[in-house]
């Protein structure tokens, strides 16, 4: 299995409250992405990495903010967590050669629950 | 925007039976790749194919790109129920930056 951990893996917030989910990779890839997973909607884009301080938005970016200060490392901050924002969230990291996007490995997820 | 639709939402099938799932997406591509999600799991890259190909085999895979109707297919033959998942199309696009878009994903069910 690709180095790709998430933590936490299950977290429980209330409204309101600041929440930082990490992806650590062991594989030096250069592109990161996150996504959420809801039923009907599939994975949608949050945001995305393609370099250490490069971050650009994705489909459903608004509450979400991200950072990599290091290759290794990729968080996702909900702001001000809503009720709207509970889902499942998925890091992914890939690399491209060529120019071209390779295969993504995916980390288990983090189950996120806004009360 | 979601770049791939996959058809159909479901499928339920016979082991031993072939399975076919379709992507299409709306605009041109690099490559295309099926991924394939377990319960609960993460998910996992099966087969990429770039632009330029028609056709790839993996194993029991066979996945078919026609990019002059924006469509891709996935064919799982002799399945069985270990092969009971969701699969998903996801594609890189040349004019959306690094970003790896996904479909919504096909429900495969294989029983016994």
């Amino acid at each position: 299995d690709a180095g790709i951990t998430q933590s936490p893996r299950h977290k429980v917030t209330e409204t309101g409250t600041p929440v930082t989910l990490r992806c650590h990779q062991t594989e030096n890839h250069r592109y990161m992405y996150w996504y959420r997973q809801d039923p009907g909607h599939g994975l949608r884009l949050i945001h995305y990495s393609y370099g250490v301080k490069d971050t650009d938005k994705g489909e459903v970016s608004d509450g979400y903010s991200v950072s990599r200060s290091k290759t290794e490392d990729f968080l996702l901050t909900l702001e001000s967590a809503t009720s709207s924002q509970t889902s499942v969230y998925f890091c992914a990291i890939s690399e491209r050669s060529g120019g071209i996007g390779t295969e993504a490995f995916f980390g288990q997820g983090t189950r996120l629950t806004v009360v | 925007s979601q770049q791939g639709e996959e058809d159909p939402q479901a499928l339920s099938i016979q082991e031993g039976e072939n399975a076919t799932m379709n992507c299409s997406y709306k605009t041109s591509i690099n490559n295309l790749q099926w991924y394939r999600q377990n319960s609960g799991r993460g998910l996992v890259h099966l087969i990429l194919i770039r632009s330029n190909e028609r056709e790839k085999h993996s194993g029991r895979l066979r996945v078919t790109l026609d990019t002059s109707k924006k469509s891709s297919s996935l064919l799982i033959t002799a399945s069985r129920a270990a092969d009971t998942a969701s699969y998903f199309c996801a594609t890189d696009a040349p004019n959306s930056g690094y970003a790896l878009n996904f479909g919504k994903g096909t429900s495969l069910l294989v029983t016994p």
